[in-house]
């Protein structure tokens, strides 16, 4: 069964420092990788996804992630932190054979102080 | 645009009650998706549904139902609602493919008094 581990539950940076969001996953084969962005009262809107390829992807607002299948890692990254990125965070990893829905993450809230 | 609806943002709910909540989409997505989101644990599948009339359990499917009638219609079913089941509940669409990403509706958050 795969897993997801989210290990930083509340991360506070200063606007325009560069920020890293950790991600670990636990499946058995190339997984479907996604990172999740919820705004206060949202639903969640996705910011990047991983399938295949190059595994350094770009998605919107400026955030990137890499996928390391040794470390079986997929961290999310931003060079420079904007006062409206403040939001929780949620990674979540799908199978690419058995089980059809996406196994997500506890979270990570972001703080982002002035 | 995909957009995904859900009937209600609040609700407010006795225990013991029958409650629905309704989730609909417009990009003609096969699979849909409910899950409950709690602070710490992040979202927990109810159901999934494949297509229309077809469904399977999540990981949390205990005091809850589900029914897809049409395929741009998904309802969550809380046969008799307990308080433990105050949460929010978030829909999802997403084309057929486990590859695909997930569009999620704005949440409903449910209390049960």
């Amino acid at each position: 069964a795969q897993s997801v581990t989210q290990p930083d539950i509340h991360i506070t940076v200063s606007e325009g420092a560069s920020l890293e969001l950790r991600c670990n996953y636990s499946y058995g084969a190339t997984p479907y990788l996604f990172w999740y962005v919820q705004s206060p009262g949202q639903g969640l809107q996705l910011l990047l996804k991983y399938f295949s390829g190059d595994t350094l992807v770009q998605g919107i607002k400026g955030f990137e992630a890499e996928f390391k299948r040794s470390q079986s890692s997929f961290n999310l990254r931003k060079p420079s932190v904007h006062w409206s990125d403040a939001a929780e965070y949620f990674c979540a990893v799908g199978a690419s054979t058995g089980r059809r829905a996406l196994t997500f993450g506890s979270g990570t809230r972001l703080q982002v102080q002035p | 645009d995909v957009k995904v609806t859900q009937s209600s943002r609040y609700l407010v709910k006795r225990t013991g009650e029958k409650v629905f909540l309704e989730c609909v989409q417009d990009m003609d997505h096969e699979n849909m998706f409910w899950y409950r989101q709690d602070p710490g644990l992040g979202l927990r599948l109810i159901y999934f549904s494949y297509d229309v009339k077809m469904k399977e359990k999540g990981d949390i499917p205990e005091g809850y139902s589900v029914s897809r009638e049409k395929k741009e219609r998904f309802s969550l079913i809380l046969e008799s609602a307990s308080t433990n089941q105050t949460s929010m509940y978030l829909c999802a669409s997403r084309r057929m493919g486990q590859a695909n990403e997930q569009y999620f509706g704005p949440g409903t958050r449910l209390t049960v008094t």
